[in-house]
């Protein structure tokens, strides 16, 4: 069965400064993988997903994710964070390939951006 | 933003009652999911529905039943409502292909006294 890990509950950056948020994920071949970000009283919204070829994958508001296969990770980055991206953010994974079309969601991570 | 509403938005409700979730969609995914969002859990699938009337069971399906008779509508039931079940509840749509996204609604808050 397909897992993701994000191993850290609160990521604290200053604003301006780089963002990172770390996801690891299990799945049986090959990966679809997606982000997500939700803002208090609201459900969750796609931020971007990677699923074939450039390892780079650029999504909404200014954030880009980094596939590494060997590493079975995601990462998600932003390169100058912004206090309005102060949030919640999940990572999630479903195989290319096998099993029903369910995605396994990792618990999240809070960030905050410090002004 | 998807077309997915849920309703009610709020509710409290007692111990021992039955509640019936709502989730409607505009988009004709063939997918739809429900879920459940705690502190220190992160998103539960509670049940999900492949179709007209098929549906399966999530990793926290005892003590809910789901009922899907047409596309666009797909049924959260708590039989007897008990505290633990107290949560947000989120539905989520997706279509056919793997690589695409499920996309969400706004949740419902629910709180069992």
């Amino acid at each position: 069965a397909q897992s993701v890990a994000q191993p850290e509950d609160q990521v604290n950056v200053a604003e301006g400064n780089p963002l990172t948020v770390k996801c690891t994920y299990s799945v049986s071949g090959n990966p679809y993988l997606f982000w997500y970000v939700q803002y208090p009283n609201r459900g969750l919204q796609f931020l971007l997903k990677y699923i074939t070829g450039d390892n780079l994958v650029k999504g909404s508001y200014g954030f880009e994710a980094e596939f590494n296969k060997s590493q079975t990770s995601f990462h998600l980055k932003k390169p100058s964070a912004l206090v309005s991206d102060s949030a919640l953010y999940f990572c999630a994974v479903r195989p290319e390939y096998y099993g029903n079309n369910r995605l396994a969601f990792g618990k999240g991570n809070q960030v905050v951006v410090i002004p | 933003d998807a077309g997915i509403t849920q309703s009610p938005r709020h509710k409290v409700t007692e111990t021992g009652t039955p509640v019936t979730l709502r989730c409607h969609q505009t988009e004709n995914h063939r997918y739809m999911y429900w879920y459940r969002q705690d502190p220190g859990h992160g998103l539960r699938l509670i049940h999900y529905s492949y179709g007209v009337k098929d549906t399966d069971k999530g990793e926290v399906s005892d003590g809910y039943s789901v009922s899907r008779s047409k596309t666009e509508d797909f049924l959260l039931t708590l039989e007897s409502a008990t505290s633990s079940q107290t949560s947000v509840y989120f539905c989520a749509i997706s279509g056919r292909d793997r690589n695409q996204p499920q996309h969400f609604g706004d949740g419902t808050r629910l709180s069992i006294l």
